[in-house]
């Protein structure tokens, strides 16, 4: 069936490093990709999607490109914040079906 | 302002009670979903909802109901079956086969 396969985390980073979190699929047919942030005690929100292969999502710095090659959609960032220090969910939908992954932990120490 | 709203934020619930959890929209979408969130863990589907007056069980339906009278509204109902109902409940919407959007979530904690 379709799934979402994120990097385990938690993931430590000093501030202005540069982040990768990654991100592989599994779906049949042309599924569409996303990543959601969730900050502590909130619910999850939209960070960026893509929608066909080789597109390029981006928002607030943070980037990630729909590889069908590889089957992946790795987040990047060239230079994090303390203030993204969140949880990171890789998403995919295929038809009316979503699934997401286990979601990734990101701490940013000044 | 357009958005989803859940109340109440925080929830206690004595064991043997159902509760029932709100989430409602007003960004006029057809789909509505329910998640369950638990410490460290990603989202698991209890419910979701496609059109009015029809919904469908998601991976964990068990010990939870819902309802879709109206297309602003779908909320789900704890039941006193649900053995371990501590956890983070979030709601979502979303027009059919688009992103979907959340709201801030409702905490149950059962004393």
């Amino acid at each position: 069936g379709d799934s979402v396969t994120q990097m385990e985390g938690p993931v430590t980073l000093s501030e202005e490093a540069f982040l990768t979190i990654n991100c592989t699929y599994t779906a049949t047919g042309y599924p569409s990709l996303f990543w959601y942030v969730q900050y502590p005690g909130e619910g999850l929100q939209l960070l960026l999607k893509a929608t066909k292969a080789d597109d390029k999502g981006s928002n607030k710095g943070f980037e990630a490109t729909y590889r069908k090659e590889t089957t992946s959609f790795h987040l990047e960032k060239g230079s994090v914040q303390v203030s993204d220090s969140a949880v990171y969910f890789c998403a995919l939908k295929t038809g009316n079906q979503f699934y997401f992954g286990t979601g990734t932990s990101l701490t940013v120490i000044p | 302002d357009g958005g989803i709203t859940q109340s109440p934020k925080y929830l206690f619930r004595k064991e043997g009670q159902n509760v029932t959890l709100s989430c409602e929209q007003n960004l006029n979408h057809d789909a509505m979903y329910w998640y369950r969130q638990d410490p460290g863990q990603g989202l698991r589907l209890i419910y979701y909802s496609q059109i009015v007056n029809d919904f469908q069980k998601g991976d964990i339906a068990e010990g939870y109901s819902v309802s879709r009278e109206k297309k602003e509204s779908f909320p789900l109902t704890v039941t006193s079956a649900q053995k371990n109902p501590t956890a983070f409940y979030l709601c979502a919407s979303s027009f059919l086969y688009n992103e979907q959007f959340f709201g801030p979530g409702t905490r149950l904690t059962v004393l």
